[in-house]
């Protein structure tokens, strides 16, 4: 059974520096795939960034960067350059074979 | 670009009533995916379709069926409504170009509440 772990239920950050969202994860597949999704507090749920098994080179999208480090089964999400509007819920997330299987988030409060 | 969406945003029903909730992909989309989020919690998969068949199958109550449909949206029919059942209702599509992948976009939900 695959199962994802943050262990940060709350972080904060001062805006305008990095902050790395941990996450962890265990499955005895060999393909999978990691995502990262942002909740703001309106409901919605944004695809941010992905990341595959295979792919050698740590995904990064925009201020998005996930370090990817297979052996220790870790993907954690990097925000360069926080913006308050960056404030919200991040989920980790593995696909397995037809679903997504979610970590329990974390929140993020951007401080001005 | 368009998103996924679903209706109606919001929902009030009674005890023991149902409800049925709406779902269109994005355009060119084939495969669809249902979840439910509880107060505080993470998403939680219920079912999903592949091509108008159903593909895969989580903990998606009894209670509850779904289908998707030849345009490809789907509607998630939910019956005898419990107090339980109140939480924010997400349907989901991915692209047959991303197979492998499997990126799921997200619609903005449902907030389905149960008096």
């Amino acid at each position: 059974a695959q199962k994802i772990t943050q262990t940060q239920p709350g972080m904060f950050v001062q805006e305008k520096e990095a902050v790395t969202l941990d996450c962890t994860y265990d499955t005895s597949d060999q393909s999978y795939g990691l995502f990262w999704y942002k909740q703001p507090s309106s409901g919605e749920m944004i695809f941010l960034i992905y990341q595959g098994s295979y792919d050698e080179q740590n995904a990064t999208e925009g201020r998005y960067s996930l370090n990817f480090q297979k052996a220790r089964k870790s993907a954690n999400l990097v925000i360069s350059a926080s913006q308050l509007g960056d404030s919200a819920m991040y989920f980790c997330a593995m696909n397995g074979n037809n679903d997504m299987r979610f970590g329990a988030g974390t929140r993020l409060t951007v401080k001005p | 670009a368009a998103g996924v969406i679903q209706s109606p945003r919001h929902l009030i029903k009674e005890k023991r009533e149902t409800a049925t909730l709406k779902c269109y992909p994005i355009p060119r989309h084939d495969t669809v995916y249902w979840y439910q989020q509880g107060p505080g919690q993470d998403p939680q998969f219920l079912i999903s379709f592949y091509e108008k068949m159903q593909s895969d199958k989580g903990s998606i109550p009894d209670r509850f069926s779904a289908q998707q449909f030849s345009d490809y949206h789907s509607e998630l029919n939910m019956s005898s409504l419990e107090l339980g059942d109140s939480a924010l209702y997400f349907c989901a599509s991915s692209s047959p170009e991303d197979r492998g992948r499997d990126t799921q976009y997200f619609g903005p939900g449902t907030r389905l509440t149960v008096l």
